[in-house]
């Protein structure tokens, strides 16, 4: 079974200062992950996605994401937070027909 | 061009009453799936089509739950005798294919359903 476990509901991060949004996988097969952001009353809107192709994914908007085996970890970073980037951040991992998502994190970017 | 619509936006009903919430998928994208979003809590796989055909409903909570896609295009979920606990939001989400693993899904703007 596939399952993502997103450490931390809130993160709060100064203007310019570096974002690590957290996500841990499950997962019984070679996992494709995604990371989706969801801005109010808007739906998710795709940020980046592993295939196995590359361990490090660059995602739209600075973000990007590293794939540890190791560690069983995808977590979304970007170098320097802008005020846009205040949203609700998904994790998800691809399992069968469907994907299973955690419970979210809110980024919020104080000015 | 135009991305997956769902409406209405907003549904306010009382319980025991039936409702119906549309989607209409991107143009040409064949795989189409409904989720479910309460309130500080990740989308929850309801039900999957290939197609005109469910090819997955395993998340659908209980028989009051229906979804129709009869022409391979709009789908239709439908909730029997409503119940509080069914307000959340409902999000719609379609994909070029579903065989393949990688292949993103492109989510609506979901219908909030609230259930007094």
């Amino acid at each position: 079974a596939q399952s993502v476990t997103q450490l931390g509901s809130h993160v709060s991060v100064s203007e310019g200062a570096l974002v690590l949004l957290r996500c841990n996988y499950s997962s019984s097969v070679p996992p494709y992950l995604f990371w989706y952001v969801q801005y109010p009353n808007q739906g998710l809107q795709l940020l980046l996605k592993y295939t196995s192709a590359a361990t490090l994914v660059k995602g739209i908007n600075g973000f990007e994401a590293e794939f540890k085996k190791s560690e069983t970890s995808f977590h979304l970073t970007k170098p320097s937070a802008h005020m846009s980037d205040a949203a609700e951040y998904f994790c998800a991992v691809r399992g069968g027909n469907q994907f299973y998502f955690g419970t979210g994190t809110s980024l919020t970017v104080i000015p | 061009g135009a991305g997956v619509s769902q409406t209405p936006s907003n549904k306010v009903t009382e319980k025991g009453k039936y409702v119906e919430l549309r989607c209409d998928p991107i143009s040409g994208h064949t795989a189409l799936y409904w989720y479910r979003q309460s309130l500080g809590q990740g989308p929850e796989f309801l039900i999957y089509f290939q197609g005109t055909g469910a090819a997955d409903d395993s998340g659908l909570p209980n028989d009051r739950f229906f979804a129709v896609r009869p022409e391979g295009s709009v789908s239709t979920l439908k909730i029997q005798r409503t119940e509080r606990g069914d307000s959340a939001v409902y999000l719609c989400a379609s994909s070029t294919r579903g065989g393949a693993a990688y292949n993103e899904q492109f989510f609506g703007p979901g219908t909030r359903l609230t259930v007094l």
